[in-house]
């Protein structure tokens, strides 16, 4: 079964270094996805990104946080100063177009902890 | 706006008890679908089901059944004769499909212990 793969598991950063979490989601997929979890508390929605551009961001998405699809593949996202406060469970997440409408694939999730 | 309130933080039941996870929605699309993820100790979001606003039939999966009512704007989650490995925060998500841009708006969580 495909599925979306992420990569770090896990990353420990000092406080102002540049952070990139790696997806390579569901090959036939068009619309892309970032989602936050801080430790304890609920899933909340980054940002969206169809047809190499954002098509949706949350006012947690801020001058700091960056999406990418350098390659076809994969769909990166970049947080350019880390905070402490960016210390969570990021899950990548894709869906195709039709078909299963409104149902999103996630990944195992990028813990970032941020020291 | 989406809403999806969770209101049980946190349950414990004996193995072997069923329990009901409750979720409310807020919503003014007529188009909407309504999911259940898993969120076991290791981290990751199992998804469990899905289901649209125009269907409104219960399911059932093994142990799992799902209760929709529009009426009352609810999509509750029950697990018969609960096991150990049911232990996990369960999360009940709201969709909008908006031409294929698939966000989901989550609850903020449910607990559940199972006590052996």
């Amino acid at each position: 079964e495909p599925e979306v793969t992420q990569t770090p598991s896990h990353q420990v950063t000092q406080m102002g270094q540049e952070v990139i979490l790696r997806c390579v989601p569901i090959s036939n997929h068009l619309y892309f996805y970032w989602y936050r979890q801080i430790l304890g508390q609920k899933v909340e929605f980054l940002v969206s990104f169809y047809n190499n551009e954002i098509s949706e961001k949350s006012e947690i998405f801020d001058d700091q946080f960056s999406v990418e699809r350098p390659d076809g593949s994969n769909f990166t996202l970049k947080i350019r100063s880390t905070k402490l406060e960016d210390s969570a469970m990021y899950f990548c997440a894709s869906a195709g177009y039709s078909g299963r409408a409104g149902e999103l694939f996630f990944g195992e999730g990028s813990r970032l902890t941020v020291l | 706006a989406q809403k999806v309130t969770q209101a049980q933080t946190e349950i414990s039941v004996v193995e072997k008890e069923d329990v009901t996870l409750d979720c409310v929605y807020e919503t003014r699309d007529t188009t909407y679908y309504l999911f259940w993820y898993k969120q076991p100790p290791s981290g990751e979001l199992v998804f469990l089901i899905r289901r649209n606003s125009f269907d409104e039939q219960n399911e059932i999966s093994g142990r799992y059944s799902w209760n929709f009512q529009k009426s009352t704007s609810s999509f509750n989650f029950t697990i018969t004769a609960s096991q150990v490995v049911d232990s996990a925060v369960y999360f009940c998500a709201l969709g909008i499909s908006n031409f294929g841009n698939e966000k989901l708006t989550f609850g903020t969580g449910t607990r559940l212990t199972i006590i052996p």
